[in-house]
């Protein structure tokens, strides 16, 4: 298994109120992704980060922000929660050294917004 | 509008015969795609990739074909065992930011 651990596993939170997601690897690979998993959609990008404080948004990115201090550490955060926002986030990462390199994924948080 | 699509939902082969899932895109800048297993309460696991200059890669009893013409890619599990019940997602990438999934297949392998 790569050598990502998402926390927390799950999450019950309540509408507006602000949640952080935690991805952690210990591969120091450059390349991390948010992503989400929803009934009939499969996986869809929130953001993604190339570096240390480097990150870009992917394609349902209106209402999460990232942050990227540490190679190892790319924290999703929810400012303000919503229903629409219930789903299972999978953190991936990449490895640079190599162009086809495939993603490797987390085990999940799944979140609801009650 | 889905550039990466399964149109399978759902699949069902006996054990020991041959699974072929299926997926279908629609962007000609793809150049790379995988091929992901996915177990309930689990994260997606990375079962097979093929470029886009080869058309056929094989590894042990799952093999990939591509036909870029017809933006038509498969994966084939020869045979079929009880374990490979899972749900499949095809997924491609042109620029590797964006690794674009399908929404899956679950397959069901019958003993």
């Amino acid at each position: 298994d790569a050598g990502i651990t998402q926390s927390p596993r799950h999450k019950v939170t309540e509408t507006g109120t602000p949640v952080t997601l935690r991805c952690h690897q210990t591969e120091n690979h450059r390349y991390m992704y948010w992503y989400r998993q929803d009934p009939g959609h499969g996986l869809r990008l929130i953001h993604y980060s190339y570096g240390v404080k480097d990150t870009d948004k992917g394609e349902v990115s209106d209402g999460y922000s990232v942050s990227r201090s540490k190679t190892e550490d790319f924290l999703l955060t929810l400012e303000s929660a919503t229903s629409s926002q219930t789903s299972v986030y999978f953190c991936a990462i990449s490895d640079d050294s190599s162009y086809n390199s495939p993603l490797h994924f987390g085990n999940g948080t799944r979140l609801t917004v009650t | 509008d889905q550039q990466v699509k399964q149109n399978s939902p759902s699949l069902s082969v006996q054990e020991g015969r041959i699974s072929i899932l299926n997926c279908d895109y629609t962007n000609s800048m793809f150049d790379y795609f995988l091929w992901y297993k996915k177990y309930p309460a689990e994260g997606p696991t990375f079962l097979i990739s093929i470029s886009s200059i080869k058309d056929k890669n094989e590894d042990g009893r799952f093999t990939v074909f591509l036909n870029k013409s017809a933006k038509h890619l498969s994966l084939h599990i020869v045979p079929s065992q009880p374990g490979d019940s899972a749900v499949y997602f095809c997924a491609a990438t042109a620029m590797r930011q964006n690794f674009v999934f399908g929404p899956g297949t679950r397959l069901s392998v019958l003993p």
